[in-house]
């Protein structure tokens, strides 16, 4: 069964870092775009930032942009979220999740999302 | 940017019940249209895509329409498992993908 694992969630002072990471499984990694998503405790949802399969486009929301790094290391099956500067409006679950299109090119996205993680709880707070 | 505006914000209905719930788009955005369902507690599930396109597994009393600006979603004979925060997200000229605000289905 497809799968995602988000972990590396933890408790971080103001202006601190963090690196989430979210291992999948049970599909070719390779050929997906994947993306983070959070939610702010009581909040909806906001996408924060995606990657191509091969890693070679990255995109951020505004808010994230200049401050958090989206990366993959497809030998691993393993997406990551590098979080610097941490503002407590970070505070929030964030969701890794899988691109829909099989693309074997490692290039394109459908900019949607048909399987997501449980979610790793980041919050910034001195 | 494109903003994504849902209504009603929460709603209540019996089981049995059809629901309906409205996302309008600040632009046109053709049928690029995905809607979620978020269980109290749980995940974020795709429930279609595409407008109107019900994703494998999803039950048949789910459906959406529209295009354009205006987009529906639609629960016939509502159910309890149906009990969720239901959320549609823009995919047109994206990045930025842009989330609507979520609505909130309760049973009367």
């Amino acid at each position: 069964e497809m799968q995602l694992l988000e972990s590396g969630g933890e408790l971080v002072q103001p202006g601190g870092s963090l690196r989430l990471s979210c291992a999948a499984s049970d599909f070719r990694f390779s050929n997906y775009a994947m993306s983070w998503v959070r939610q702010a405790p009581g909040k909806g949802l906001e996408w924060v930032a995606s990657i191509s399969g091969s890693g070679a486009y990255t995109f951020y929301a505004d808010s994230v942009k200049g401050r958090f790094t989206v990366s993959r290391d497809n030998s691993r099956n393993t997406l990551y979220l590098e979080m610097d500067s941490l503002r407590a409006e970070d505070t929030a679950l964030y969701y890794c999740a899988k691109d829909p299109l099989f693309d074997s090119s490692g290039y394109y996205f459908y900019w949607y999302f048909d399987l997501w993680g449980r979610g790793t709880l980041v919050t910034v707070s001195s | 940017d494109i903003q994504m505006t849902q209504s009603p914000s929460s709603l209540s209905a019996s089981v049995g019940d059809r629901v309906t719930i409205t996302c309008r788009a600040s632009q046109d955005i053709s049928h690029y249209l995905a809607w979620y369902q978020q269980r109290p507690g749980k995940i974020p599930r795709l429930l279609i895509y595409a407008a109107s396109t019900l994703q494998s597994g999803v039950p048949s009393r789910f459906s959406g329409s529209g295009s354009g600006t205006d987009f529906t979603l639609t629960i016939n004979s509502l159910q309890p498992e149906d009990v969720a925060t239901y959320y549609c997200q823009k995919y047109h000229s994206a990045p930025p993908l842009t989330f609507g605000g979520g609505t909130k289905v309760e049973i009367k």
